[in-house]
């Protein structure tokens, strides 16, 4: 059973579009952590939210975590082709005592077209 | 080390063959992780250690996966029999108690031929 479901999977757009990706889940996560991997190379953290209704921004991207901290959107303003990229959520639950695990959904994988 | 280490970077075998994947986390993470990616695809979860403990291998993909943490730090991912099918990059990431964050190694690429 996937925790995440993140839509869309593939996206192709041109530059200067507009984007939404989405993060979704019936869980509640105590936080929840964005990535961004480019070819070639591991995933690497963006940002985490951590109150439900946050919103984060990042020059032209921005992260919201829901109210009910069960999902999340990742928001582009004019898409530059260095966007591209395979964007991932990653939902932070405790798993028992002071451990806390990290649950990844398969990830977005965005082309931007110059 | 300062980042998560992963060994080797490339690896071909051949079909048939056992082959055994490491990753160094970085030192005092307890929880460790072990996905696979093939090419132009999203993460797929194999296994996560909190210590040595397994509490979720749900994402092995057969009996022929395998793996193993040893004194709270160097995790190896072992393939038996190995197939053509096993061919991606498998990733290795680790966080510390809190959580806060995932560190990726580079990844192992595995061909298998």
């Amino acid at each position: 059973t996937q925790l995440l479901e993140q839509s869309p999977q593939f996206l192709s757009i041109q530059e200067g579009e507009n984007l939404t990706v989405y993060c979704n889940s019936s869980s509640v996560f105590s936080s929840l952590q964005w990535y961004r991997q480019e070819p070639g190379e591991g995933p690497v953290l963006l940002v985490t939210v951590v109150t439900g209704g946050e919103v984060k921004k990042l020059k032209r991207l921005t992260f919201q975590f829901g109210d009910a901290r069960k999902d999340s959107s990742l928001h582009i303003t004019a898409a530059q082709p260095g966007d591209t990229g395979l964007y991932l959520c990653a939902g932070g639950m405790n798993s028992g005592g002071s451990n806390y695990k990290l649950t990844f959904g398969k990830g977005t994988l965005l082309t931007v077209n110059p | 080390g300062a980042g998560v280490s992963q060994s080797p970077s490339n690896k071909v075998t051949e079909k048939g063959k056992d082959v055994e994947l490491r990753c160094d986390p970085i030192s005092g993470h307890t929880a460790l992780y072990w996905y696979r990616q093939s090419l132009g695809q999203g993460l797929e979860f194999l296994i996560y250690f909190q210590g040595n403990s397994a509490p979720d291998k749900s994402g092995l993909p057969s009996d022929r996966f395998s793996a193993e943490r040893t004194g709270g730090s160097v995790s190896t991912l072992t393939i038996q029999r190995t197939q053509q099918e096993d061919s991606a990059v498998y990733l290795c990431a680790s966080s510390g108690p809190r959580g806060k964050q995932a560190f990726f190694g580079q990844g192992t690429r595995l061909t298998v031929v």
